[in-house]
């Protein structure tokens, strides 16, 4: 089946510091991903769909400078989370839809535990 | 999207069956009902997926009445491992659309 692997898995930083997260689809073309935001006994929040090659979509409240997002191929997407503050602290999951499939064909990264000191 | 309403969390022990059922009133004819599942630290993982009446696979059941306006996921014989959040989720799921997560049931398996 598809899959979609993120790297890194966890990943601590200073406050004021950048951090960059990958999402990659292994095994299709993705031309579309998408970004959650999931914090402490929450539900996925989404944040942004990402466009190979083109602007990423951001959902009303979620700052696009601060969390740039760049799809430069058909299986890479990133996540930048810019001048990280301890509230950045959460974990972000990436998902994909492999090409001709319905919901069941949405596959997600495992996710990254960011935590901001 | 039509938006969903579950039980914020169920319990139950090993062996027994449990079902969750989503309210979805406001659902479209070219919705599709899909169950998802969350382990902690995990991203959400397919279970499930129906348009009508009823749907079986090697981990669960979906049961969907003919006004569609709620479903129930089945799991049989429930374990430890079990124990996860579990999404319903409904739309039409258009290519290049996101999923929209809902408050989810948090099943809690005992042994």
């Amino acid at each position: 089946g598809a899959v979609v692997s993120q790297h890194p898995s966890w990943v601590i930083c200073k406050s004021g510091t950048s951090v960059k997260i990958e999402c990659r689809s292994l095994d299709f073309q993705a031309t579309t991903m998408f970004w959650y935001r999931q914090f402490p006994k929450q539900s996925l929040m989404l944040m942004a769909t990402s466009n190979e090659g083109s602007k990423a979509t951001y959902e009303q409240g979620v700052e696009k400078d601060k969390f740039l997002i760049n799809h430069a191929s058909l299986t890479l997407s990133t996540l930048t989370v810019t001048s990280a503050h301890p509230e950045d602290s959460s974990f972000y999951i990436c998902s994909a839809r492999a090409p001709g499939t319905r919901a069941a064909g949405y596959t997600f990264g495992s996710g990254t535990r960011l935590t901001v000191v | 999207l039509a938006k969903t309403t579950q039980p914020i969390s169920m319990d139950s022990y090993e062996g027994q069956e449990v079902n969750i059922t989503c309210s979805h009133n406001n659902i479209a004819t070219n919705d599709y009902i899909t169950w998802y599942q969350q382990f902690p630290s995990q991203g959400p993982r397919f279970i499930i997926q129906g348009y009508k009446t009823k749907v079986t696979n090697e981990v669960a059941s979906l049961f969907i009445p003919a006004d569609r306006k709620s479903s129930t996921l089945s799991l049989p014989r429930v374990s430890l491992s079990d124990t996860a959040v579990y999404y319903c989720l409904v739309g039409s799921n258009q290519a290049g659309t996101a999923l929209i997560f809902g408050k989810g049931t948090t099943l809690s398996v005992s042994s």
